[in-house]
């Protein structure tokens, strides 16, 4: 079974720009994670979506946003980027809402200049 | 103050030694606890899970969990170089948010 993929590994942006990112979930898998990790802050939890619908959001500001499609894939976007919003975004995905076991993909590491 | 603190370490170790590693939380709701193992350039991946207090072991691995205390631990035997790696604890409350700690980064000497 492949693993959960994530698109585009890396990516470099300026401030004020926003950037989309993409994670295809393990198949089967219904709920996708989404989390930003940096050396300071550790793994933040962003939001979950299960059957297209947020079920869970974080403490990250309205810039950060995400959807979910009917084939379980889901995309988050960031506008209006910040020099602070450089980091590893990690998507996992999980067979049920909240899942104890999360699949991480490898994520997209993501610089603002 | 975070809901979930971790030494970052780095922790530095001889192949063969035990590698202690623990966190400590403060929200008394969460149920489960969880230990990730993240290598470089990679997402992590789950170790182990237990729920609610108590001991699990997996192979060389034992996790314990103490309610009471708001500590988790786990315990790595017979440590390889190929445990080199970051390792994460994370608990979930009955919210279904999971809550991560800062890693604590481990490198086992050969």
């Amino acid at each position: 079974k492949a693993g959960v993929t994530q698109t585009p590994r890396y990516l470099i942006k300026t401030r004020g720009q926003q950037v989309t990112l993409s994670c295809s979930p393990i198949s089967g898998h219904r709920s996708v994670s989404w989390y930003q990790q940096t050396p300071g802050q550790g793994l933040q939890f962003l939001f979950e979506y299960f059957s297209e619908t947020q079920r869970n959001k974080g403490n990250f500001p309205g810039r950060f946003s995400g959807r979910q499609f009917s084939n379980s894939r889901s995309e988050m976007n960031v506008s209006t980027l910040e020099l602070g919003d450089s980091a590893l975004y990690l998507c996992a995905s999980s067979p049920t809402s909240g899942g104890v076991e999360q699949f991480f993909g490898p994520g997209t590491r993501l610089t603002v200049l | 103050q975070k809901e979930v603190e971790q030494d970052p370490g780095p922790l530095s170790v001889p192949e063969g030694a035990i590698v202690s590693l623990n966190c400590t939380y403060s929200n008394s709701a969460f149920q489960y606890f969880m230990w990730y193992r993240q290598y470089s350039r990679k997402g992590p991946e789950l170790l182990m899970y237990t729920y609610s207090s108590g001991n699990k072991e997996d192979g060389r691995f034992t996790a314990q969990v103490d309610k009471s205390s708001k500590y988790i631990s786990l315990f790595i035997r017979d440590s390889q170089p190929s445990d080199s790696a970051t390792y994460l604890c994370a608990m979930r409350s009955n919210d279904y948010k999971l809550s991560f700690g800062a890693g604590t980064t481990v490198t086992v000497r050969a």
